[in-house]
């Protein structure tokens, strides 16, 4: 089946530096991945839509010169929170379609756990 | 653009009781649905989808839910819940393009020996 790589899976950092999340798609390619923002005890909140060799389409309120999206290959996007203060601080998921086998639907990676101190 | 409401926030149930976990949905095109299953601090786990063709799906872990065009539900079931059962399931919804892919805001379950 398909799997989702996502790494690291937590991260503990100081506020002011940055930080950067991968998520790989280890036996598919994915042109399009998601990325969500979980809060705790909340659903999670669909942040940005990136597509391989292109600009990230962001939803409205997410800050797209803080949470950069880079979606160089058709298997790794990644995500850098930049400048992170404590208010970023969250657990964050990536997902991917298989855009070869949608019978595979969404697959999600195992989520980063970010504080920022 | 769609959107999912899940009902029930909070859902206790004692251990080898039935379970229903509601879901609906509103969207103007065509949809799939998807209910996904998170245990503490991992990832999200697929349990079953609905894409096209007979409306009761059949998950792992023996979950079943039933789309239903008309009433725009999505309904989780299980006849039995076991111990490991207790998590967040979250219902989804996406276009049949596949471009737009949102969540309901879960609901919790726990189930009681």
């Amino acid at each position: 089946g398909a799997v989702v790589s996502q790494h690291p899976s937590w991260v503990i950092c100081k506020s002011g530096t940055s930080v950067k999340i991968e998520c790989r798609s280890l036996d598919f390619q994915a042109t399009t991945m998601f990325w969500y923002r979980q809060f705790p005890k909340q659903s999670l909140m669909l942040m940005a839509t990136s597509n391989e060799g292109s600009k990230a389409t962001y939803e409205q309120g997410v800050e797209k010169d803080k949470f950069l999206i880079n979606h160089a290959s058709l298997t790794l996007s990644t995500l850098t929170v930049t400048s992170a203060h404590p208010e970023d601080s969250s657990f964050y998921i990536c997902s991917a379609k298989d855009t070869g086998n949608f019978n595979y639907g969404y697959t999600f990676g195992s989520g980063t756990r970010l504080t920022v101190v | 653009a769609q959107s999912v409401t899940q009902l029930d926030s909070q859902v206790p149930v004692f251990e080898e009781a039935p379970v229903e976990l509601r879901c609906n949905y509103s969207s103007s095109v065509s949809v799939y649905l998807f209910w996904y299953v998170q245990y503490p601090n991992q990832g999200l786990q697929l349990l079953l989808k609905y894409l096209s063709g007979s409306t009761l799906v059949k998950g792992i872990n023996g979950f079943e839910a039933e789309f239903n065009k008309s009433q725009t539900s999505f309904h989780l079931r299980k006849p039995s819940v076991h111990i490991s059962d207790t998590a967040e399931y979250f219902c989804a919804v996406s276009s049949n393009t596949g471009n737009q892919f949102y969540f309901g805001t879960g609901t919790s379950l726990t189930v009681i020996p």
